[in-house]
């Protein structure tokens, strides 16, 4: 089975500035992919980067990146130059084993202050 | 492409009711899912499809049925609605069964069950 855990149901950030949503993450596969996927009040579910667990380097996606601690079964979201358009809620996933079965986590839901 | 369509947006229905939610995708993808989405829990699966013919359950399938005679279409039925089936559906496509694929989202079903 795996699990994965976002305890902080919301945060909340000044524009323009940065910051980070956390998730922990269990399996017991050694060949996964993590994922954050980003719900707009518009309910559709958007990707916003991935991880390879075989990759040691940190995904980048623009001013979205990952820290990515294999040992800690930690992967972490960064958000930079925080804009309005960047409130949603923001859901950690897991994929392992031979299906796309995706794990969420519950989700948390960031506002961004003007 | 339209991607990943869903019908209808809205449904209320009365306990014991049967319906169907459609899902159709015309990015001829050989993996479908469906899950729902509940506040505070996440999106949990409830079946998946690797290819037409293929199907086979999630976390949650109890009172649902699904079936996939084409590569495009993969409904999904309610037999007798419960007021515990009130939740958003998600129908969701990826090219193939591969944990490292993206899944492309449809717009979500939000059924009530009275």
């Amino acid at each position: 089975a795996q699990t994965v855990t976002q305890s902080q149901p919301e945060m909340s950030v000044q524009e323009a500035e940065t910051v980070t949503l956390s998730c922990t993450y269990d399996t017991s596969e050694s060949d996964y992919y993590l994922f954050w996927y980003k719900q707009p009040p518009s309910r559709q579910m958007i990707l916003v980067i991935r991880q390879e667990a075989y990759k040691q380097q940190n995904a980048t996606e623009n001013r979205f990146s990952v820290n990515f601690q294999k040992a800690a079964k930690s992967f972490s979201l960064k958000i930079s130059d925080s804009q309005l358009g960047d409130a949603a809620m923001y859901f950690c996933a897991l994929s392992a084993g031979a299906n796309s079965k995706l794990t969420f986590g519950k989700g948390i839901t960031l506002s961004v202050r003007p | 492409n339209a991607g990943v369509t869903q019908t209808p947006k809205f449904q209320v229905l009365k306990t014991g009711q049967s319906m169907t939610l459609q899902c159709a995708q015309d990015m001829n993808h050989e993996y479908m899912s469906w899950y729902r989405q509940d506040p505070g829990m996440g999106l949990r699966l409830i079946h998946y499809s690797v290819g037409a013919g293929i199907t086979d359950q999630g976390e949650v399938p109890n009172g649902y049925n699904v079936s996939r005679s084409t590569t495009e279409d993969f409904p999904l039925r309610l037999l007798s609605a419960a007021p515990s089936q009130t939740s958003v559906y998600f129908c969701a496509s990826s090219p193939t069964s591969g944990s490292y694929n993206e899944q492309f989202f449809g717009p979500g079903t939000r059924l009530t069950v009275l």
